[in-house]
């Protein structure tokens, strides 16, 4: 799977709109983006995901870049319970493989009123 | 519709002990992945399975640790002769299809004293 880099902490204020960044320059064109969020002592939770088109849901939306090198996850209207640590990952789109999620280090997200 | 349950969600086992992990994924889900956060570290893949097979192992320690995903009942992760490194989180993933996300239960907390 390609690496991901995500800065490793980010502030954000209550109703703000909150973009997380994703670097994954060495991706590969069947490798999808996959965003999830660990809020503490929780499962991880699937947030949203995409190959190269943005994508929006009633949780979040994506930006992948025209080379695909980079992504932004955009909370629009941040609230308290935003506060987690949010992971980009990089999923192979096939193959025996594909339930291999590597989870890096991510960004903790904080959320001050 | 339930999401992915795990049981126990604290387990306490003494040196040299067994510890089973139980997972009920989603209702419709045929594939289930377990996933192991040790304290302060990210979530590490351990295994995949779908009914009844192992699909993907790489990730599980060759010794002590199987799993199984029997055609009834929930997936089991079962460790043999507990060590204290093994107390960590294990999270149990379950998805409807190979390609699609993977939803996540919220953890067995595993301590070995």
């Amino acid at each position: 799977d390609a690496k991901t880099t995500q800065p490793t902490s980010m502030d954000c204020a209550e109703g703000r709109a909150a973009n997380l960044p994703c670097n994954h320059s060495t991706i590969s064109g069947n490798e999808y983006v996959y965003w999830y969020r660990q809020i503490h002592s929780q499962g991880p939770q699937y947030i949203i995901h995409g190959l190269k088109n943005n994508e929006t849901n009633e949780m979040a939306s994506l930006i992948i870049t025209e080379d695909r090198k980079s992504s932004t996850l955009i909370l629009p209207h941040a609230t308290l319970r935003d506060t987690a640590v949010y992971y980009c990952i990089v999923r192979v789109g096939g193959g025996t493989s594909y339930g291999k999620l590597t989870f890096g280090q991510g960004t903790i997200l904080t959320v001050h009123p | 519709n339930a999401g992915v349950m795990q049981n126990p969600r604290h387990l306490v086992r003494r040196r040299g002990q067994e510890a089973r992990l139980r997972c009920s994924p989603m209702k419709g889900h045929s594939h289930v992945y377990w996933y192991r956060q040790l304290p302060e570290e990210g979530l590490k893949f351990m295994v995949y399975l779908q009914k009844e097979n192992i699909i993907d192992e790489s990730g599980m320690p060759k010794e002590r640790f199987s799993a199984e995903f029997p055609k009834e009942g929930p997936s089991i992760l079962r460790i043999q002769q507990v060590v204290r490194g093994d107390s960590a989180a294990y999270f149990c993933a379950s998805s409807p299809e190979l390609r699609s996300p993977l939803h996540f239960g919220n953890g067995t907390r595993l301590t070995v004293t």
